[in-house]
C-alpha cells in the first residue's frame, strides 16, 4: 500500500495550456506537504510547500484538501521548460521520514 | 554555496565487491537521508539520520549500511553489492522537523554486474 499516490502520466499538453495534478495521501495526521520537480536523471528540487491555506507562486498554485486527503498542483500558461516529473511529498510520523509519491510526468509540446 | 555533494556520480562494480558512496553537506543540517530511485517505484528511503551517531532504517534498508560520525557526512555502504541494487541513489539533507525542505545531492548511478 503506497502512502502517497500520484497518476504517473504522462500528461501531454500544448504550450499555454493549464494542467492540474492530484496526489492522494493516506496519513491523515500529515499537516504539510511539498511539491518537488525532477528533471530527467537529475536530483529533485523543491517547487512549493503546501499548507492548509494553499500556496501560489506565479503560474503555480498548490491546494490542500484535508477532507478528501489530496493535494493538487495547478500550472497555468504551461511553458516548454515546465516539462519534468512532479513529485508529491508528505512527511511521516514526527517528520523524520519524507514519503515521496511516484511522480507525475508532464510533457509540454510546442 | 549551500550544497549536498555525492561521490562518485557513476559507478559500475561487480557483485560482492564492497563499495562506499560518500555524501557531504555544508548547511549544518541535522537530518540526512539516502534514497534509491527505480522506474515505477519512485523514491524510496533506505536509511536516515537525525544527528551524529543517530541512524534508523527507512523503507528498504536490506543490503545497506550507513554511519554518521560527523554532522556533515553520511556515507552509504554496500558490503556485498548485488545486481538488484543497481539503481539511482540520492543523498538528501534538511534542518529537521515536519515542514522543512530537503536538499538533494546530484545522484549516484550505480550498476552492479
Amino acid at each position: 500500500r503506497k502512502e502517497v499516490e500520484q497518476d504517473p502520466g504522462p500528461f501531454n499538453v500544448p504550450e499555454g495550456a493549464t494542467v492540474a495534478f492530484n496526489c492522494t495521501y493516506s496519513n491523515s495526521a500529515s499537516q504539510s506537504f511539498f511539491w518537488y520537480r525532477q528533471d530527467c536523471r537529475k536530483e529533485p528540487k523543491l517547487l512549493m510547500s503546501v499548507y492548509s491555506s494553499g500556496n501560489e507562486d506565479g503560474r503555480f498554485t498548490a491546494q490542500l484538501n484535508r477532507a478528501s486527503q489530496y493535494i493538487s498542483l495547478l500550472i497555468r500558461d504551461s511553458k516548454l521548460s515546465d516539462s519534468a516529473t512532479y513529485l508529491c511529498v508528505a512527511p511521516e510520523d514526527a517528520g523524520n521520514m519524507l514519503t515521496f509519491g511516484g511522480g507525475t510526468r508532464l510533457m509540454v509540446k510546442p | 554555496e549551500a550544497q549536498v555533494t555525492q561521490n562518485p556520480r557513476y559507478l559500475i562494480t561487480v557483485t560482492g565487491k564492497k563499495l562506499t558512496v560518500t555524501c557531504s553537506q555544508n548547511m549544518n543540517h541535522e537530518y540526512m537521508s539516502w534514497y534509491r530511485q527505480d522506474p515505477g517505484l519512485g523514491l524510496r528511503q533506505i536509511y536516515y539520520s537525525m544527528n551524529v551517531e543517530v541512524t534508523d532504517k527507512g523503507d528498504v534498508p536490506e543490503g545497506y549500511k550507513v554511519s554518521r560520525k560527523e554532522k556533515r557526512n553520511f556515507p552509504l555502504i554496500l558490503e556485498s553489492p548485488s545486481p538488484n541494487q543497481t539503481s539511482l541513489y540520492f543523498c538528501a539533507s534538511r534542518i529537521g522537523g515536519r515542514n522543512t525542505e530537503a536538499f538533494f545531492g546530484q545522484g549516484t548511478r550505480l550498476t552492479v554486474v
